[in-house]
C-alpha cells in the first residue's frame, strides 16, 4: 500500500496570507495525486488532479506542483471561503489519501 | 449536470449488514468507475474501492477485502455498497464518487450517515 502525508497538520493564515500544504507519498506516484477541499458538513470537491492541473471552475489562486514522491499545495491568497481541510490522495495504486491539512483564518 | 443522490441515514447493530446506494444522473453510468469513500466522525478520508459500472468489475481496499460488496444495476443507473460484520468503528459517512476517468474522484455524493450502535 502507498502511504500518504501531509504537513502541516493544521495551519491558521490571515486572509492574503500565501498558504502552502505539502504532501508525501512513500514510493514513486509519478503525477498521479490529486487534492480535494473539504468544508464542514460538505462533501470533498477536487480541485486539482494529476498534480498540477486545476479542476474547471476552481479559482486561479489554487496551484499544485510536484512529482515523484514530494507535492505541494498552495493558495497564493488566502480567502476566508477557502477555509477548509484539504487532502491529497494518489491514485498509483489504487487509491488513498492523505490525513489532511486544516486551514483556517487567523 | 452529474448528480448523485444516496439512500438516506441507517442504524445498524454491531454484527449486521448495511447497504448504501448511489444513484447517478446527467451523464453515461456505464463509462465511468465509482467510487466509494468513507470518513468517521472528525476523521479523514478513506477509500473503500471501486466498481467499474460497465463490466461489474470491482476492486476492493485491503483492509474491506472480506467485508465489502460493490454492485450496480444499470437498467437504473445505481451503485450499491454493502458493508458486513459491523462494529462501532464503522460508523462514518459513506461517500460514492464518480471517476474523473484517472482516477479522481470528481463528482460526490450527498453522503450517507451509518451508524453502528447496540
Amino acid at each position: 500500500d502507498i502511504q500518504m502525508t501531509q504537513s502541516p497538520s493544521s495551519l491558521s493564515a490571515s486572509v492574503g496570507d500565501r498558504v502552502t500544504i505539502t504532501c508525501q507519498a512513500s514510493q514513486d506516484i509519478s503525477n498521479y495525486l490529486n487534492w480535494y477541499q473539504q468544508k464542514p458538513g460538505k462533501a470533498p470537491k477536487l480541485l486539482i488532479y494529476d498534480a498540477s492541473n486545476l479542476e474547471t471552475g476552481v479559482p486561479s489562486r489554487f496551484s499544485g506542483s510536484g512529482s515523484g514522491t514530494d507535492f505541494t499545495f498552495t493558495i497564493s491568497s488566502l480567502q476566508p471561503e477557502d477555509i477548509a481541510t484539504y487532502y491529497c490522495q494518489q491514485y498509483d495504486n489504487l487509491l488513498s489519501f492523505g490525513p489532511g491539512t486544516k486551514v483556517d483564518i487567523k | 449536470q452529474v448528480q448523485l443522490v444516496q439512500s438516506g441515514a441507517e442504524v445498524k447493530k454491531p454484527g449486521a449488514s448495511v447497504k448504501v446506494s448511489c444513484k447517478a444522473s446527467g451523464y453515461t453510468f456505464t463509462g465511468y468507475y465509482m467510487h466509494w469513500v468513507r470518513q468517521a466522525p472528525g476523521q479523514g478520508l478513506e477509500w473503500m474501492g471501486w466498481i467499474n459500472p460497465n463490466s461489474g468489475g470491482t476492486n476492493y481496499a485491503q483492509k474491506f477485502q472480506g467485508r465489502v460488496t460493490m454492485t450496480r444495476d444499470t437498467s437504473i443507473s445505481t451503485a450499491y455498497m454493502e458493508l458486513s460484520r459491523l462494529r462501532s468503528d464503522d460508523t462514518a459517512v459513506y461517500y460514492c464518487a464518480r471517476d474523473r476517468g484517472g482516477g479522481s474522484c470528481y463528482s460526490w455524493g450527498q453522503g450517507t450517515l451509518v451508524t453502528v450502535s447496540s
